[in-house]
């Protein structure tokens, strides 16, 4: 089965803070993603990476920077969080291009107060 | 770019009833259609996909078919159980990248 692990499933940060949300994938697949899940919004992309070292800007990408120095790893950096980053962050990964089945992680709520 | 636009939820039916959830999609080329479903407190798992038109992808009861003419992939399920209860996430993959663009995802639950 593939995994995608996310490191924390309930933050608590300050106004401000720099906020790191790590995803680990282990089945060697070239694409990662970072989406946010807010209510009657869906699913929205925030970055998207298919190759070490590449990146993406997905839909919403404002606010917010991701770091990918491994094959298996997709950062998701918040360099000053605000109230209005509170939500849902899921990670997720695929194998190749062209609409292949995408694998999401459990998810991380982040709370910025 | 592509989009997706789901019924607005709640949807509210009883156990063993018939369920639909509509889906229309718009994008260029021939997607692959997918839906998704995430339970309370967990991430989203596949549900079903259909990759050409006239497909029909299913799992678990659950049924939807590719249909090009309509641009829709409408979910579909005979009898539904207390279990399903969950939120539904109909999504459209972009014919150029790995990309998933998601609809806004429709809340169903199921009471006994």
């Amino acid at each position: 089965d593939v995994k995608v692990t996310q490191s924390s499933r309930y933050l608590v940060k300050r106004t401000g803070e720099k906020v790191f949300l790590e995803c680990v994938q282990d089945m060697d697949h070239e694409n990662m993603f970072w989406y946010r899940q807010d209510p009657g919004l869906g699913l929205r992309l925030i970055y998207f990476s298919y190759d070490v070292k590449m990146k993406e800007k997905g839909d919403i990408p404002e606010g917010y920077s991701v770091s990918r120095e491994k094959k298996e790893r997709f950062s998701l950096i918040l360099e000053s969080a605000s109230t209005n980053q509170t939500s849902m962050y899921l990670c997720a990964s695929s194998r190749t291009t062209s609409g292949n089945t995408i694998y999401f992680g459990e998810g991380s709520w982040l709370t910025v107060v | 770019g592509n989009s997706v636009t789901q019924m607005e939820g709640p949807v509210t039916l009883s156990e063993e009833a018939f369920l639909t959830i509509n889906c229309t999609y718009t994008a260029t080329g021939y997607p692959s259609l997918f839906w998704y479903v995430q339970y309370p407190g967990e991430g989203l798992q596949l549900l079903l996909k259909a990759t050409k038109a006239d497909d029909k992808g299913s799992n678990k009861g659950f049924e939807a078919t590719y249909r090009k003419e309509t641009t829709s992939f409408h979910l579909e399920k005979g009898s539904v159980q207390v279990s399903d209860s969950a939120v539904y996430f109909c999504a459209c993959g972009s014919s150029n990248t790995g990309k998933l663009i998601f609809g806004q995802g429709t809340t169903l639950q199921v009471k006994p």
